[in-house]
């Protein structure tokens, strides 16, 4: 079974520059997360989906960041205008909401490190 | 207000002896955690987890405790081995999959 696949692995921009990020997850997972990750820290939720539908994005720099999952499938994260501080690593992990337990473990990919000069 | 707390961020432990790894957490809306681990340039990749309905989960070499009324919850690691050696996060939901918080992790090495 394939696993979470994410590109680019790495992004060097300058602040005030738009970046994007893509994720595929596991075939057949209906849900499906982005984390910024920050050196040195824990994995930070910034939005998930279920098939297309957000349910989450209560964390997410909604003035500059963006995400879609058009046709609930894969998905892509935006960043515009980037900042120093969004240098960090950015995660998509996937879920198969199939059993109460099941939908509980995430797959993650791994990842995409942007670095903001 | 970080709900998940791993204060200790570092770990060093003698291969074949126990790792201990602790996490607190402060919201009692919390009903199911998980403990991921992580290698250099990877994804994290789940371990194990419990549900807030039990006290311990076993799964071969990993063990993890869960005490509510603390809102603690560890993981043990028995016999610890150099392969182990990785940085470990605790995560906790509510709603059995919903708003997902890890906490800051904490780096294991296993001594040979």
């Amino acid at each position: 079974e394939a696993g979470v696949a994410q590109s680019p692995r790495y992004k060097i921009i300058e602040k005030r520059q738009s970046v994007a990020f893509w994720c595929n997850p596991i075939s057949g997972h209906a849900t499906l997360y982005w984390y910024q990750q920050i050196l040195g820290q824990g994995p930070k939720l910034l939005i998930q989906f279920q098939n297309n539908g957000v349910v989450d994005d209560s964390q997410l720099p909604k003035d500059r960041f963006s995400a879609e999952r058009l046709k609930g499938v894969d998905s892509t994260l935006k960043i515009q205008p980037a900042k120093l501080e969004d240098s960090a690593v950015y995660l998509c992990a996937s879920s198969d909401i199939r059993g109460q337990l099941a939908k509980n473990i995430q797959y993650f990919g791994a990842g995409t490190r942007l670095s903001v000069l | 207000d970080q709900q998940v707390k791993q204060n200790s961020p570092s770990l060093s432990v003698q291969e074949g002896r126990i790792s201990i790894l602790n996490c607190d957490y402060t919201n009692s809306m919390f009903d199911y955690f998980l403990w991921y681990k992580k290698y250099p340039a990877e994804g994290p990749t789940f371990l194990i987890s419990i549900s807030s309905i039990k006290d311990k989960n076993e799964d071969g070499r990993f063990t993890v405790f869960l005490n509510k009324s603390a809102k603690h919850l560890s993981l043990h690691i028995v016999p610890s081995q150099p392969g182990d050696s990785a940085v470990y996060f605790c995560a906790a939901t509510k709603n059995y999959g919903q708003n997902f918080v890890f906490g800051p992790g904490t780096r294991l090495s296993v001594l040979p």
